[in-house]
């Protein structure tokens, strides 16, 4: 069965400091990695994925995540966040190889950035 | 392009009552993909359709159906209302189900079950 793990709820990171948010997966086949953001009374928001390829993947907003495959992980990174970075961030897999669209997220971790 | 569009935004309903919300994917797509958000569960797979097919279905009571029409445009309906449906339904839209295509969602429409 696939699933995806978001260890931490909440990460708190000071404005213009480096920012990770975690991902774990674990898929049958092999994996279609995605990110995405939800701001406050919106819908999910596609920030980057990753199929096959090279192993870091960039994004919308400065965002990239690094697919590390022996880890079975696919972090969220930003250099320098900003305020406006504050969300929840949703990590979400699906099985390539699968005939279904269906997404299986993760619980979500709540990004504050701090002035 | 336009984005995804769901209608109506807000909803509020009382227990017993039935509901019908409705979601217009980007134009080109075919697949329309519907999930439930709640505090509690989270992001929650309810079903796709694809062509005016389901093709895969979440863990979901009969309660919850849905369908596509030939504009790929969808509906779901929910009958029989209880209090534990209040969520956020999100719709998600496609170029086509299944392989690597990227999903993108609606701004959502939430519904209050009083």
């Amino acid at each position: 069965a696939q699933s995806v793990a978001q260890p931490e709820d909440q990460v708190n990171v000071a404005e213009g400091n480096p920012l990770t948010v975690k991902c774990t997966y674990s898929v049958s086949g092999n994996p279609y990695l995605f990110w995405y953001v939800q701001y406050p009374n919106r819908g999910l928001q596609f920030l980057l994925k990753y199929i096959t390829g090279d192993n870091l993947v960039k994004g919308s907003y400065g965002f990239e995540a690094e697919f590390n495959k022996s880890q079975t992980s696919f972090h969220l990174k930003k250099p320098s966040a900003l305020v406006s970075d504050s969300a929840l961030y949703f990590c979400a897999v699906r099985d390539i190889y699968s005939s279904a669209s269906k997404i299986i997220f993760g619980s979500g971790t709540r990004l504050s950035i701090r002035p | 392009k336009a984005g995804v569009t769901q209608t109506p935004r807000y909803l509020i309903k009382t227990r017993g009552q039935q509901v019908t919300l409705s979601c217009s994917p980007i134009s080109g797509h075919r697949s329309v993909s519907w999930y439930q958000q709640t505090p509690g569960q989270g992001l929650q797979f309810l079903f796709e359709y694809f062509s005016e097919t389901q093709r895969n279905k979440g863990n979901f009571p009969g309660r919850f159906s849905g369908r596509q029409f030939s504009n790929s445009r969808s509906e779901m309906n929910v009958s029989t209302l209880e209090l534990g449906d209040s969520a956020l339904y999100l719709c998600a839209s496609a170029r086509l189900a299944g392989g690597t295509d990227t999903q993108y969602f609606g701004p959502g429409t939430r519904l209050t079950v009083l």
